[in-house]
């Protein structure tokens, strides 16, 4: 199984651009990238999904390396809002459905 | 659509008691996971089904058991709660197989035993 890695915590301000890396040295050739955000008490929420190069939404970016084995995450101009636990997950090349999220992100966003 | 609902949302018991956790979707999804988040960790895989009629093991089966009743509708049974399973259940589900559908959450079922 595809294993990730984040850093644990994260600190901004209002205002300023976040970027969070995650790796995945050993994810399959089929598989996707999905984060996912996850606000005290609430199950996780969707965020944006990529399988290469460069993917945008109205909430997030995702930025994709040729080589696939990391990603990152991009927050414009965050807000008190933000402060969350964002995990990156990768799957098992689709063989089946054992997905196993990492540590995860805590984005500390300050006034 | 309610998307993922899950019932009960609290719940106490005690060590040795038994009881079993709802989960439903309303958006013709066809695989359905559990997975349980203790205090200031991350999610941890319970069992998952990738379709209706069939189940498998996550990271962490043991002490539970699940059915999957039909497409609509996983649970997830405790037979005989520890107080190591106090924690909080999230059931989510997606429209195929692996990661390329994402998945979606319900608001979990916090569960303490005494």
């Amino acid at each position: 199984l595809a294993k990730t890695t984040q850093p644990i915590s994260m600190d901004s301000y209002e205002g300023q651009e976040v970027n969070i890396t995650c790796s995945h040295n050993n994810i399959a050739t089929n598989d996707y990238i999905t984060w996912y955000q996850q606000f005290p008490s609430q199950g996780p929420r969707f965020i944006i999904q990529g399988y290469k190069t460069k993917v945008t939404n109205e909430v997030a970016s995702l930025f994709i390396p040729a080589d696939r084995k990391s990603s990152t995450l991009s927050l414009p101009r965050v807000s008190l809002s933000d402060t969350a636990v964002y995990y990156c997950l990768v799957g098992d090349g689709g063989a089946t459905n054992k997905l196993i999220f990492g540590t995860g992100t805590l984005l500390a966003v300050q006034p | 659509n309610a998307g993922v609902t899950q019932t009960p949302k609290f719940q106490v018991l005690k060590t040795g008691q038994s009881m079993t956790l709802q989960c439903a979707q309303d958006m013709n999804h066809n695989s359905m996971y559990w997975y349980r988040q203790d205090p200031g960790m991350g999610l941890r895989l319970i069992y998952y089904s990738a379709s209706e009629g069939t189940t498998d093991k996550g990271e962490v089966p043991n002490g539970y058991n699940v059915s999957r009743l039909n497409k609509r509708e996983f649970s997830l049974r405790l037979e005989s709660a520890a107080p190591s399973q106090t924690s909080v259940y999230f059931c989510a589900s997606s429209r195929g197989i692996g990661n390329n559908s994402p998945l979606h959450f319900g608001n979990g079922t916090r569960l303490t035993v005494t």
